[in-house]
């Protein structure tokens, strides 16, 4: 299994609500990220998880909260997000965290705000 | 100037014709990626280098670190190609597990 899942494919939430996005990897990888895409952009970072610990928080507003329950499963909650939240978040993993090594990208979550 | 730029931004071909992508550099690497994205958002990874030549299938990669250059070529291109190839790049241990990408190139193949 080299596959990495998202859920949902697609959310449309308004200002007020509160969501989660889930990522999951059975690869026994190590290493788990968050990405922002805005149409036409490169992915930029948000988060890396580093052995279920978070590793890299790139200035993240805390209305984005990442959570690691455990080695395969990645979530992100959403609360009181902004219309320009709306965005293509990714998910990635990889073995382990480092220079060399290959991540693995999830389909991504279609998000809109309201 | 960005640390990682692509040429062209876009590309249009026909199917069959042999394709070049650029990615340059300004930066120490200790590693470059290519990556695909199609419509709809799903990034795969196409290679990793840290030196030389890679070769999958009608795709070919190489790098040479003192230009600070990579191309991506694709042999016989075809219509389910079109995505967008992106690069990204790794710096040293010390850069910890940042990728920075290019803003990518658009390609576009034409039956």
């Amino acid at each position: 299994d080299t596959e990495v899942t998202q859920t949902p494919k697609h959310l449309v939430m308004g200002m007020t609500n509160k969501k989660s996005l889930k990522c999951e990897q059975h690869m026994g990888h190590r290493a788990m990220y968050w990405y922002k895409q805005k149409a036409k952009k490169p992915p930029e970072l948000m988060f890396v998880y580093s052995y279920e610990k978070l590793s890299i928080n790139e200035s993240v507003p805390s209305r984005f909260s990442p959570e690691c329950p455990n080695s395969s499963l990645l979530n992100l909650h959403l609360h009181a997000l902004q219309p320009e939240d709306s965005a293509l978040y990714l998910c990635a993993s990889s073995q382990v965290p480092g220079a060399r090594e290959t991540q693995y990208f999830g389909p991504g979550t279609r998000l809109l705000v309201l | 100037k960005n640390e990682v730029e692509q040429s062209p931004q876009n590309l249009t071909a026909q199917e069959g014709e042999f394709i070049t992508i650029n990615c340059s550099y300004s930066v120490g690497i200790s590693a470059l990626h290519w990556l695909q994205q199609h419509p709809g958002g799903g990034i795969v990874s196409l290679f990793m280098l840290s030196s030389g030549k890679k070769k999958h299938g009608r795709l070919i990669a190489t790098i040479n670190i003192q230009e600070k250059h990579s191309s991506l070529h694709i042999t016989a291109s075809h219509p389910r190609d079109s995505a967008v190839y992106i690069c990204a790049v790794r710096g040293g241990e010390t850069s910890g597990s940042r990728l920075t990408f290019g803003e990518g190139t658009q390609l576009t193949v034409n039956p």
